[in-house]
C-alpha cells in the first residue's frame, strides 16, 4: 500500500527565506506526483505536476524535483512572502492501471507561515 | 472553464440526517473523484467515475454512502444516517483523459459537521 510522508510538519520562516518542503513515498510505482497548497478552509490548488519521467518542474519561484529511484519529491520556494503560508501537501498517482487508474494519494501536509 | 464547483459549502446536520452534496466538474473533463478530509490530515480518496461509470470506491465508503453521476456530468455523494464522525471535508475534482493521467482540479469543498 502506498504511504506518502511529508516533513517537516509544519514551518516557521521569516519573509524572503528560501525553504525545501519533502515529500517521501513508499512504492516507487507512481504515474505522476502533484504539489498542491490549500488555504485554511478552502479546497485544493494544484502548483505543480511532475509526471515519473521528468525529474523537475519549476512555476514561478517554485521548483518541485522528483527522484522516483528513491521515492522522494522536494518542493523548493524562493524568497518566502506572507502570501505564501498555507499548508502544502504531495499527492502521487499510482501506476497500478485498471480501475485504480488516476486516484492521489496525499501525504499529511506542511502547514508552512511566512512572516514580516 | 469556471472551475470545479461545489454545493453547498457548508452543510451542519444532526446526527441521523441524510445529507447529499452536488459536484459539478470542469465542462469536458470525463473523470470525477470525491476524497474526504479530516482535520490536520490529507485528503482519503473515496470514489472515482469515468464517465457515468463509477469505477472504484474505497473502502472508507461505507454502505452508507452512495454516490452517482447520472448522464457523465454532475455528481451527487449522499450520506445516509449521519454520524459525527462523518464530520469532515468532502471534496471533488475532476480531470481530463488525455493520452494518459492529467493534472486533478479541485472544488472549494463542502464542509460537513454532523452534531
Amino acid at each position: 500500500k502506498q504511504e506518502v510522508t511529508q516533513i517537516p510538519a509544519a514551518l516557521s520562516v521569516p519573509e524572503g527565506e528560501n525553504l525545501v518542503l519533502n515529500c517521501s513515498f513508499t512504492d516507487s510505482a507512481i504515474y505522476n506526483l502533484q504539489w498542491f497548497r490549500q488555504d485554511p478552509g478552502k479546497g485544493l490548488t494544484s502548483l505543480l505536476l511532475i509526471q515519473s519521467s521528468q525529474r523537475e518542474q519549476t512555476s514561478g519561484r517554485l521548483n518541485a524535483s522528483l527522484d522516483k529511484s528513491s521515492g522522494r519529491s522536494t518542493l523548493y520556494i524562493a524568497a518566502s512572502q506572507p502570501g505564501d503560508s498555507a499548508t502544502y501537501l504531495c499527492a502521487v498517482t499510482p501506476r497500478g492501471g485498471g480501475t485504480s487508474y488516476g486516484k492521489l494519494t496525499f501525504g499529511q501536509g506542511t502547514i508552512l507561515t511566512v512572516h514580516p | 472553464d469556471t472551475g470545479v464547483s461545489q454545493d453547498p459549502r457548508h452543510k451542519i446536520t444532526k446526527r441521523g440526517q441524510n445529507v447529499t452534496f452536488r459536484c459539478d466538474p470542469i465542462s469536458e473533463h470525463n473523470r470525477l473523484y470525491w476524497y474526504r478530509q479530516t482535520l490536520g490530515q490529507g485528503p482519503e480518496f473515496l470514489t472515482y467515475f469515468q464517465n457515468e461509470a463509477q469505477l472504484e470506491k474505497s473502502r472508507l465508503l461505507s454502505d452508507r454512502f452512495s454516490a452517482e453521476r447520472p448522464k457523465g456530468s454532475f455528481s451527487t455523494l449522499e450520506i445516509q444516517r449521519t454520524e459525527q464522525g462523518d464530520s469532515a471535508m468532502y471534496l471533488c475534482a475532476s480531470s481530463r483523459l488525455a493520452g494518459g493521467l492529467s493534472e486533478q482540479y479541485f472544488g472549494p469543498g463542502t464542509r460537513l459537521t454532523v452534531t
